[in-house]
């Protein structure tokens, strides 16, 4: 039982380039989330899913994509990397009870 | 809106310290509350959590307690460790998401 997984750990882009962070849990969990982390500002939720199939946008979507084509997995695309959006990246999946779980994060810089 | 305010770390300790961390909260009724803590390099980790108004949550010999009048949610420990040293965030349950404090960092010296 892996939990929630994230690769990669650590990613440098330059600006305009374009990548995906990938997300999976193995604990059957229906809810999904992404969030980034920007120092003095906590947590901050870029977008979220309750099940395959359905996502919706957190506080502060913009330049980020996602999709949720299985239950496992909630991969998020950076569409045009901006220096704006260098951060530390978690997922989290959560099931019927309160906890959230938390991968261990990609830390990605963008120049 | 909900939103969540901690205060300003670091917080600097010896080792067998007493620890409070301060929590407030603004919230449409009662949401559940919870603290995580993050160490060096790792994701957040539920520490512990309280879903009502005067629930006392524990875990790992810290603990919290719901307090509706004061709308606070102060993390306390008795004696801590150097172990502890990491980032504590206050949080609360909103719609669909969790919203978090800024987090506040521990250093604990031996």
């Amino acid at each position: 039982n892996a939990g929630v997984t994230q690769t990669p750990k650590f990613q440098v882009l330059k600006t305009g380039q374009s990548m995906t962070l990938q997300c999976a849990q193995d604990m059957n969990h229906e809810y999904m989330s992404w969030y980034r982390q920007d120092p003095g500002m906590g947590l901050r939720l870029i977008h979220y899913s309750v099940g395959a199939g359905i996502t919706d946008q957190g506080e502060v979507p913009n330049g980020y994509n996602v999709s949720r084509s299985t239950t496992e997995d909630f991969p998020l695309r950076l569409l045009s990397a901006a220096p704006s959006q260098t951060s530390v990246y978690f997922c989290a999946s959560k099931g019927t009870d309160y906890e959230q779980y938390f991968g261990p994060g990609t830390r990605l810089t963008v120049t | 809106g909900n939103s969540v305010t901690q205060m300003e770390g670091p917080v600097t300790l010896s080792e067998e310290a007493f620890l409070t961390i301060n929590c407030t909260y603004t919230a449409t009724g009662y949401p559940s509350l919870f603290w995580y803590v993050q160490y060096p390099g790792e994701g957040l980790q539920l520490l512990l959590k309280a879903t009502k108004a005067d629930d006392k949550g524990s875990n790992k010999g810290f603990e919290a307690t719901y307090r509706k009048e004061t709308t606070s949610f102060h993390l306390e420990k008795g004696s801590v460790q150097v172990s502890d040293s990491a980032v504590y965030f206050c949080a609360l349950r909103g719609y669909n998401k969790l919203i978090f404090g800024a987090g506040t960092r521990l250093a604990v010296h031996p």
